[in-house]
């Protein structure tokens, strides 16, 4: 238990449209991370908040957005969603910025048809 | 990106028996971490081994850096049908500004009783 819980489960959408999911990091994290992983590959790095602000981000486009809120739960928004998007979507918490142990929540499987 | 490539890519053991998995990655790091995934869900931090160390332990769990090399083993020793999962490595690049975790493919183990 990594006391991170993520929602939904499971997501089905059509291509075109737009999706938020969402995340609830440990109390005192002040860091959240969000992670792409296709079938069969390891977790690709998305972006980081950091206090609120996007700290740090991976090679993904711009319709992959998100938000940090003060009560330490978070979004991740994916605009014009392709079917290539169909992935599982984890969110991991950490201590202020440091990456030294990440707390993943269970994460979101979303499939766009 | 994805940095470190774990190998062998899926490994088939019996209960008791040690299982030896090996990560390698390309560029200078600050530590590298291990996660265990359990059919597709969150993933779980196993250990972290910083590049001035070359050796960690942890219960039953073993790792190995040589820097010069570029690699990494775990070793799980005396294995349980309960470790059967993915395993991933995680490299904390010296070029990074401290938020992004590159994770490898993963290897898939599996314990039979």
């Amino acid at each position: 238990e990594t006391g991170v819980t993520q929602s939904p489960t499971h997501l089905i959408k059509t291509r075109g449209q737009q999706v938020t999911l969402r995340c609830s990091s440990q109390s005192g994290h002040n860091t959240v991370s969000w992670y792409q992983q296709a079938l069969g590959q390891g977790p690709q790095f998305i972006f980081q908040y950091y206090r609120e602000e996007e700290n740090g981000r991976g090679n993904f486009p711009p319709r992959f957005s998100g938000l940090q809120f003060p009560n330490y739960s978070s979004e991740l928004n994916v605009n014009a969603l392709e079917l290539d998007d169909s992935a599982l979507y984890l969110c991991a918490s950490s201590t202020d910025l440091g990456n030294e142990k990440l707390f993943f929540g269970s994460g979101t499987q979303l499939s766009v048809l | 990106s994805q940095q470190g490539e774990e190998d062998p890519q899926a490994l088939s053991i019996q209960e008791g028996e040690n299982a030896t998995m090996n990560c390698s990655y390309k560029t200078s790091i600050n530590n590298l971490q291990w996660y265990r995934q359990n059919s597709g869900r969150g993933l779980v931090h196993l250990i972290l081994i910083r590049s001035n160390e070359r050796e960690k332990h942890s219960g039953r769990l073993r790792v190995t850096l040589d820097t010069s090399k570029k690699s990494s083993s775990l070793l799980i020793t005396a294995s349980r049908a309960a470790d059967t999962a993915s395993y991933f490595c995680a490299t904390d690049e010296n070029s990074n500004s401290g938020y992004e975790l590159n994770f490898g493919k993963g290897t898939s183990l599996l314990v039979t009783p």
